[in-house]
């Protein structure tokens, strides 16, 4: 087995600051994924990437960045903090080549930010 | 693009009840569709998932799901629920060509003694 490791569990930023989270997995995964879940909207994907260096934009990819410098790495950037924004931000990991769709997500238990 | 509607927000049910929670996809072709269950504070662990064959395709600690092309649907379903399975329960649509998957805004289930 695996896991997935999401750092800092809490985060808490003041408006305008540029965070950042990350994300460490050890199935040697090839796609990892970025969703943030907001109560009552269920999950979004803001960011993916297929392989090491290779980025590709979600749903929700506005006022993030992102970085993959090693396969069993991904980093998010909020460019910005939104005030009075709360989320919870969770990495994902699949086997998927290529990152098709249809594999399994494994998740990390995710970063709560709070933006005072 | 492929969505998923969960149209129950939240299900309370009795401890030894049955339980459906109701899942609508809209996707042109054959969807793969998944279940995943969200503990407190934890993040999503897969109960199961669909790609072809028998419509009814079994989980873990007892879940199964049923496909239904005709209505769109993949709900999911339990004999007699337990109070460790209260939860947030999600469901998700992709296809083997496709790069992410697609979830729903999740069902809060809880189980009441």
């Amino acid at each position: 087995g695996g896991i997935i490791t999401q750092t800092p569990k809490f985060l808490i930023g003041q408006e305008g600051q540029k965070l950042t989270l990350k994300c460490q997995q050890n199935f040697n995964h090839d796609t990892m994924y970025w969703y943030r879940q907001d109560s009552g909207k269920g999950l979004r994907l803001i960011y993916y990437s297929i392989t090491e260096n290779d980025l590709q934009k979600g749903d929700l990819s506005e006022g993030y960045d992102a970085s993959r410098e090693k396969k069993s790495s991904f980093s998010l950037t909020v460019t910005s903090a939104q005030k009075n924004e709360m989320a919870v931000f969770l990495c994902a990991s699949s086997i998927a080549p290529g990152g098709r769709g249809a594999e399994t997500l494994y998740f990390g238990s995710g970063t709560r930010l709070t933006v005072l | 693009a492929q969505s998923v509607t969960q149209p129950d927000a939240r299900v309370t049910v009795s401890e030894g009840a049955s339980l459906q929670l109701r899942c609508k996809y809209s996707y042109s072709a054959t969807p793969y569709l998944f279940w995943y269950v969200q503990y407190p504070r934890q993040g999503l662990q897969m109960l199961l998932k669909y790609y072809s064959g028998d419509p009814v395709v079994q989980g873990v600690n007892g879940f199964e799901a049923e496909f239904s092309k005709s209505d769109s649907s993949f709900h999911l379903r339990k004999a007699s629920v337990h109070w460790s399975d209260s939860a947030v329960y999600f469901c998700a649509v992709s296809s083997n060509s496709g790069t992410y998957q697609r979830f729903g805004t999740g069902t809060k289930l809880q189980v009441v003694p």
